[in-house]
């Protein structure tokens, strides 16, 4: 069974515009991590942000925020002031804790282009 | 800021041949991670090692596949007989006691 769904294959976003980008998650685990990595064209994998399943308040680094909803399980990327430079591939992912953290564990991935 | 990283950045290879790919983790990391990307298909795990053991491994990591960490700053993924469908980049990643995985720039890897 899928652990991490990326529903959205790709998306176009005007420069200055805000984008979100859904990631639903699957675990029976009460611990567990979530993530987000930005992969540009360059190819390599650029960590973004983090959440715990136990934090409260929904993660934000600079432009990024993380919109955890852990009832639905969800775990949704915004970047806010989108710049021409935010076009990559953004993979959501998943640790879970079982007496150590397992393996990180990636969605599909959502294409993001940002047009002028 | 400290970063892992990989050697070579490409590297080609006939069918049948050996590879190895390196990679020197962030210096007081404690966990490595090797993980394969075939092109533009998702990140898969392969491998995860700990205090000089493999702590987890994938189903695509079989007995073609080793990992080592033959001093105190390499950690190398050997591929004995490399196959067509081994051609993918391969990213090593390392981390703390944190959940968060720093990863290299990556090694891409064709097999011909």
């Amino acid at each position: 069974a899928q652990k991490i769904t990326q529903t959205q294959p790709g998306m176009f976003v005007q420069e200055k515009e805000a984008v979100t980008l859904d990631c639903t998650y699957d675990t029976s685990d009460q611990s567990y991590g979530l993530f987000w990595y930005k992969q540009p064209s360059s190819g390599e994998m650029i960590f973004l942000i983090y959440q715990g399943s136990y934090d409260e308040q929904n993660a934000t680094e600079g432009r990024y925020s993380l919109n955890f909803q852990k009832a639905r399980k969800s775990a949704n990327l915004v970047i806010s002031a989108s710049q021409l430079g935010d076009s990559a591939m953004y993979f959501c992912a998943m640790r879970e804790w079982d007496d150590s953290w397992g393996k990180l564990q990636f969605g599909a991935g959502t294409q993001v282009v940002v047009t002028p | 800021e400290p970063e892992v990283t990989q050697t070579p950045s490409h590297q080609v290879t006939q069918m049948g041949q050996e590879v190895i790919l390196r990679c020197v983790p962030i210096s007081n990391h404690l966990y490595f991670y090797w993980y394969r990307q075939i092109l533009g298909q998702k990140v898969e795990f392969l491998v995860s090692f700990y205090n000089n053991e493999i702590s987890e491994k994938s189903e695509i990591f079989d007995d073609q596949f080793s990992v080592e960490r033959p001093d105190g700053s390499n950690f190398t993924l050997k591929i004995r007989s490399t196959k067509l469908e081994d051609s993918a980049m391969y990213f090593c990643a390392s981390s703390r006691t944190d959940p968060r995985l720093f990863f290299g720039e990556g090694s891409r890897l064709t097999v011909l």
